[in-house]
């Protein structure tokens, strides 16, 4: 099966700039997950979806980011307007059931560098 | 609120030597515990789930919920274990992994 997919692998932008960052779960998968590294940092959670319904969105730094997942299948996630601290990499997972004992399967990760 | 700690940053053995890499986590209730593995160029992936009690690689990691550990143990290091390893936690009110900041292990020959 095909796994996780996202795109773009690499974004360079400006500070004021929007990028848009897509991700394709493994079909089938209902729960869709972002997080994102910054330099030096853990890894950390940024929102679930369960099919198109955000179900957990604390992690969300601020109103400049934007999550959407139209029809329960692929997912968009919109910076705008991107500043120098949001440059990391973003990564997306899925899973099929909530809770999932055997972890998420993620994709390679986005990396965003905002100049 | 739940807490994943990694101690050490980076560690360096020698092919062959044994290996432990540590994590420590917070939590009041009983969390599920992984180990996820970045090799280079290559996705985060599962490693290890504390519930099957498995050992993937010659890798094994035992919960201590009595220090509220998850080390993560492997005998004999081999080259190709170099990589950087997270270990992360899963709440039972949420299915949100909370990571530690990850270990950057280099097994040299």
């Amino acid at each position: 099966e095909a796994g996780v997919t996202q795109f773009p692998s690499h974004s360079v932008i400006e500070k004021g700039q929007t990028v848009t960052l897509r991700c394709d779960p493994i079909s089938g998968h209902d729960n869709l997950y972002w997080y994102r590294r910054v330099m030096g940092k853990e890894i950390k959670f940024l929102l679930h979806f369960v099919k198109e319904s955000k179900q957990d969105e604390s992690g969300m730094p601020n109103n400049r980011f934007l999550a959407e997942r139209t029809g329960g299948t692929y997912s968009t996630l919109k910076v705008q307007p991107a500043e120098l601290e949001d440059s990391g990499v973003y990564f997306c997972a899925s899973s099929q059931d909530w809770q999932s004992s055997y972890g998420y399967t993620f994709g390679s990760g986005t990396r965003l560098t905002v100049v | 609120a739940q807490r994943v700690t990694q101690p050490e940053k980076l560690l360096s053995v020698f092919k062959g030597a044994p290996v432990e890499l540590k994590c420590n986590y917070s939590y009041s209730g009983s969390p599920e515990l992984f180990w996820y593995v970045q090799y280079s160029r290559q996705r985060l992936q599962l490693l290890l789930r504390h519930i099957s009690r498995e050992s993937i690689k010659g890798f094994t990691a035992d919960l201590n919920k009595g220090e509220t550990s998850f080390h993560l143990k492997k005998p004999f290091a081999q080259e190709e274990d170099s990589a950087m390893y997270y270990c992360a936690l899963m709440g039972t009110s949420g299915s949100r992994l909370t990571f530690g900041e990850g270990t950057q292990l280099t097994v040299n020959p």
